[in-house]
């Protein structure tokens, strides 16, 4: 069984478009993240959701948006896609602050 | 602001060599630590963590990782590498884990070729 699993696994799309990414994870975890990596491997933390509550929100653009309707889902919705969104986009869980397990990424192309 | 450094940006080495690769954290309160490694096409997975006791700590795949709290260091160790350990480090604190915010912060990553 898969830990954290991440839709779609690649995502190419115009600039401008709305979409969105889902994550799972069924570790029974309390706390999920979501992630951007760059092209140089550079991990920057977005968003984390502790309990449906948003405890942490890093200076990103309001175009992004989670969205978790359970502990075992957080959803990560990108309106008007800009070139510079494109990156892997990785989601994981945690109980608290304890180890993070990882989703297999999501690798977003805006063209 | 806490911040995590690593110093060691790209890394090449021969197999057998030894591995040291630093980690300095700027933050005075309790941390919990965490070595992540990243191979190539996969996601992060942890090879190992410090919350308390022994500052020695052992990990997956022969890494150790030695915490030391006056130089707020948690290098990470390996006596003799193997090809197949090529992949991207990172070093992880997670700041004051006591009072639950729960911040993650990552480092930028170390890039480490083993040659055979």
């Amino acid at each position: 069984d898969t830990a954290v699993s991440q839709t779609p696994k690649y995502l190419v799309t115009q600039m401008g478009n709305d979409k969105s990414i889902k994550c799972e994870q069924n570790l029974g975890h309390d706390t999920m993240y979501w992630y951007k990596q760059d092209s140089k491997k550079f991990l920057k933390i977005m968003f984390s959701y502790n309990n449906k509550e948003l405890i942490i929100n890093e200076t990103v653009p309001n175009r992004f948006s989670p969205k978790s309707p359970d502990k075992a889902h957080l959803n990560l919705h990108i309106n008007s896609l800009e070139l510079g969104d494109s990156a892997v986009y990785f989601c994981a869980s945690s109980i608290r602050g304890d180890t993070q397990y990882f989703g297999p990424g999501t690798r977003l192309t805006v063209l | 602001a806490q911040s995590v450094s690593q110093h060691n940006h790209h890394v090449i080495l021969s197999e057998a060599a030894s591995l040291e690769l630093g980690c300095n954290y700027s933050y005075g309160g309790t941390v919990n630590l965490f070595w992540y490694v990243q191979y190539p096409g996969q996601h992060l997975q942890l090879l190992l963590k410090y919350f308390s006791g022994d500052p020695l700590v052992k990990g997956i795949k022969g890494f150790e990782a030695e915490f030391i709290k006056s130089k707020f260091s948690f290098n990470l160790r390996k006596p003799s590498v193997q090809w197949s350990d090529t992949a991207e480090y990172f070093c992880a604190v997670n700041a004051d884990p006591i009072s639950g915010t729960y911040k993650y912060i990552f480092g930028t990553g170390t890039r480490l070729k083993v040659l055979a």
